[in-house]
C-alpha cells in the first residue's frame, strides 16, 4: 500500500544532543511537510518542501532544518534539542497543483523525547 | 520547565447515535477545508475534504456541511461507534496563498457504551 513512514516511531535524544527524523513516501507526491504536536494541541507546521523548493514558516526557530534528497526522502534535524522540543513529530504529503488542493496524508509521528 | 497541556473540548455521544461536531474559520478567503482524525499516539487520518464552490459532502457514514457566510464547518457522523472515538480537527486552506493548511484546535469525540 502507497504511505507515509516515519522512522523512528519513538526517539529518545539528550539536551543538546543531534537528532535527525526521517520520512519516506511511496505516493510520488510533489510535496513533503513537517508538523511539530504537543500534547492537546493541534499540529504546527514547521516547514514543507514543494519539490526541491523549501519553504520555512516565519516562527520555525533555527534549531530546526530539513534536507529532501530525492522526491521520495526528507529528513528532519534539530540540531540542539530543548525540553521544550519534546513531542510527536509528524511528516505529510501531498500532491501539489497550481491553483488547487490537495488533502494531506500523513505519517504515524515520531514521539521525540528529551531527558 | 513543566509544560501544562491544553483540555480539548470534548463531544460525548451515545453509541448508535449521531454525532455534530462543529468547527469555526478565520479567513473568509479560504476555499479548501478538511476533517481529521487522529486517535492517540498515531497521526491525523483523512476523512473528509470539501471545497468552496459545494455546501455539502458526503462519505460513507460521514457529512461535511460548509456554511461561507458564517464561515462554519461541520462534521456528522452517522450511527456512531466506539471506534470514531478520537480527536478531531477541521483545516482550511487558501489555494491562492499556498498550500499549507492551517488546523483548528481539536475537539475530541467520546463515544459511551
Amino acid at each position: 500500500d502507497a504511505m507515509v513512514i516515519q522512522n523512528p516511531r519513538y526517539q529518545v535524544t539528550q539536551f543538546g544532543k543531534p537528532v535527525t527524523l526521517s520520512c519516506s513516501q511511496t505516493l510520488n507526491h510533489n510535496v513533503m511537510y513537517w508538523y511539530q504536536q504537543k500534547s492537546s494541541q493541534a499540529p504546527k507546521l514547521l516547514f514543507h518542501y514543494y519539490d526541491k523548493d523549501f519553504n520555512n514558516e516565519a516562527d520555525t526557530p533555527d534549531n530546526f532544518q530539513s534536507r529532501r534528497p530525492n522526491t521520495s526522502f526528507c529528513f528532519l534535524d534539530i540540531r540542539s534539542p530543548g525540553l521544550g522540543d519534546a513531542a510527536m513529530y509528524l511528516c505529510a504529503t501531498s500532491r501539489g497543483g497550481w491553483g488547487i488542493t490537495y488533502e494531506q496524508y500523513f505519517g504515524p509521528g515520531t514521539r521525540l523525547t528529551v531527558t | 520547565g513543566e509544560s501544562v497541556g491544553l483540555h480539548l473540548p470534548t463531544l460525548s455521544v451515545q453509541e448508535g447515535d449521531n454525532s455534530i461536531i462543529n468547527c469555526a474559520y478565520s479567513n473568509s478567503a479560504s476555499d479548501y477545508f478538511i476533517w481529521y482524525k487522529q486517535e492517540s499516539g498515531k497521526g491525523p487520518q483523512f476523512i473528509i475534504d470539501i471545497r468552496s464552490n459545494m455546501d455539502k459532502r458526503q462519505g460513507q457514514r460521514v457529512t461535511v456541511l460548509l456554511n461561507k457566510t458564517v464561515k462554519h464547518l461541520s462534521l456528522q457522523i452517522a450511527a456512531t461507534q466506539p471506534g470514531d472515538s478520537a480527536v478531531y480537527f477541521c483545516a482550511e486552506n487558501n489555494t491562492g496563498a499556498n498550500s499549507k493548511l492551517t488546523f483548528g484546535k481539536g475537539i475530541t469525540l467520546s463515544v459511551r457504551p
